[in-house]
């Protein structure tokens, strides 16, 4: 069964302090790997999708990479404005399956 | 252009009755789904279809129905609801090379 896994479940950083969050995943047949950002009461907001190991995307203060077994959601000089529950799925064929989150908060 | 559109964005129901969740995306796309988000649990699929006309189940169907008529459209049918249906229920819609985009979600209280 296909399973993933995020880790840590909640994270408090200082503004400032750089960090990473984790997703770790079995799935036989990996057709896409995707971050997503969620605000409270919203719906998940894409970020970045990875297809293959070593792949890595930018965006401002977020860097995803991806090996053959998890991914990595690095957090660079995070601001307040990054405080949300970031998520993790994984698309095998035609079925999306995320993880639980983790919920980031940054204090000022 | 809406993306996904989801009705209504609240709904409180009686145990035993029943309703649908509308779910429209405008973007053409062949892939919708349906999930629930509860604490602590994350995003669950009920329902997925893969066009018009066809559809299949996820990881938590019970209680609930779907179907796929149109390219468009893609509602969910609680048929008696429960209170472990209290949920947040997520609509998404993605191409086969593309992200899922997701609605903005129906907070639903079962009493």
């Amino acid at each position: 069964e296909d399973q993933v896994t995020q880790s840590p479940e909640a994270l408090r950083l200082q503004e400032g302090e750089s960090s990473s969050l984790n997703c770790s995943y079995t799935v036989s047949g990996l057709r896409g790997l995707f971050w997503y950002r969620q605000d409270p009461g919203k719906g998940p907001e894409f970020l970045f999708t990875l297809y293959s190991a070593g792949e890595e995307k930018e965006k401002e203060r977020l860097k995803a990479t991806l090996t053959k077994k998890e991914s990595f959601l690095h957090i660079t000089a995070p601001k307040p404005e990054d405080s949300a529950t970031y998520l993790c799925a994984v698309r095998e064929n035609q079925k999306v399956t995320f993880g639980t989150g983790t919920k980031l908060q940054v204090i000022p | 252009n809406a993306g996904v559109t989801q009705t209504p964005k609240f709904q409180v129901l009686k145990t035993g009755q029943s309703m649908t969740l509308q779910c429209a995306q405008d973007m053409n796309h062949e892939y919708m789904s349906w999930y629930r988000q509860d604490p602590g649990m994350g995003l669950r699929l009920i329902h997925y279809s893969v066009g018009a006309g066809i559809t299949d189940q996820g990881e938590v169907p019970n209680g609930y129905n779907v179907s796929r008529s149109t390219t468009e459209d893609f509602p969910l049918r609680l048929l008696s609801a429960a209170p472990s249906q209290t949920s947040v229920y997520f609509c998404a819609s993605s191409s086969s090379t593309s992200e899922a985009f997701f609605g903005q979600g129906t907070r639903l209280t079962v009493v």
